[in-house]
């Protein structure tokens, strides 16, 4: 199954409010990535994280990695119509990298 | 770069039917793998490839073969298809282990009837 627990699974919020997606693992993570999927596209990487506590920007982007190194978290400031599709959160566990489920970003203009 | 490379990008196929989805990368990454994508259960991991000539088994390999015999190519094949199998697939390769940044290609939608 899935290593990772990613909440919401669906989130529609008003153009320039902000949204949040959260994951989650039982074990301590080596690293953490962060992939954003437009509707019918496919996976694109965003960012990795690997060290505890660790804080990275991506302009309105804000991505975060647990001082335990169990949970992250994807922030987006103001969101625009160009911020919607999935985010996922993806983890290796051994030789193989496991996918949350995934959380759906709709925008309201 | 073409990066990575997915054939065809859409499939019908009779239950019971077999077919191989191809998937190649320019890369000349070590580690390439196959997802699967169902609605509300993000992306399972059918297998992978460390490198050439060694594949393993993800979450969900029943039904599925994969064979690599290069570098480049990883294809994936379904050796009797079940109306279970109706899905999006994604072919993904990056430079060593799982734990540098996936390169995914476009994608396969699959559909058995």
């Amino acid at each position: 199954g899935q290593q990772v627990m990613q909440i919401p699974q669906y989130q529609h919020v008003q153009e320039g409010e902000d949204f949040t997606t959260y994951c989650n693992s039982s074990t301590t993570l080596s690293n953490i990535q962060w992939y954003k999927q437009r509707p019918g596209g496919h996976p694109v990487f965003l960012i990795q994280l690997v060290k505890s506590g660790e804080v990275k920007k991506q302009k309105r982007l804000t991505f975060q990695f647990g001082e335990a190194k169990k949970n992250s978290s994807l922030h987006i400031t103001a969101t625009q119509t160009t911020d919607v599709g999935t985010y996922f959160c993806a983890a290796e566990y051994g030789n193989k990298l496991g996918f949350g489920a995934g959380t759906i970003l709709r925008v309201k203009s | 770069n073409a990066g990575v490379t997915q054939t065809p990008k859409f499939q019908v196929l009779k239950t019971g039917q077999s077919m191989t989805l191809q998937c190649a990368q320019d890369m000349n990454h070590e580690y390439m793998s196959w997802y699967r994508q169902d609605p509300g259960m993000g992306l399972r991991l059918i297998h992978y490839s460390v490198g050439a000539g060694i594949t393993d088994q993800g979450e969900v390999p029943n039904g599925y073969n994969v064979s690599r015999s290069t570098t480049e190519d990883f294809p994936l094949r379904l050796l009797s298809a079940a109306p279970s199998q109706t899905s999006v697939y994604f072919c993904a390769s990056s430079r060593t282990a799982p734990a540098t940044e996936a390169f995914f290609g476009q994608g396969t939608r699959l559909t058995v009837v």
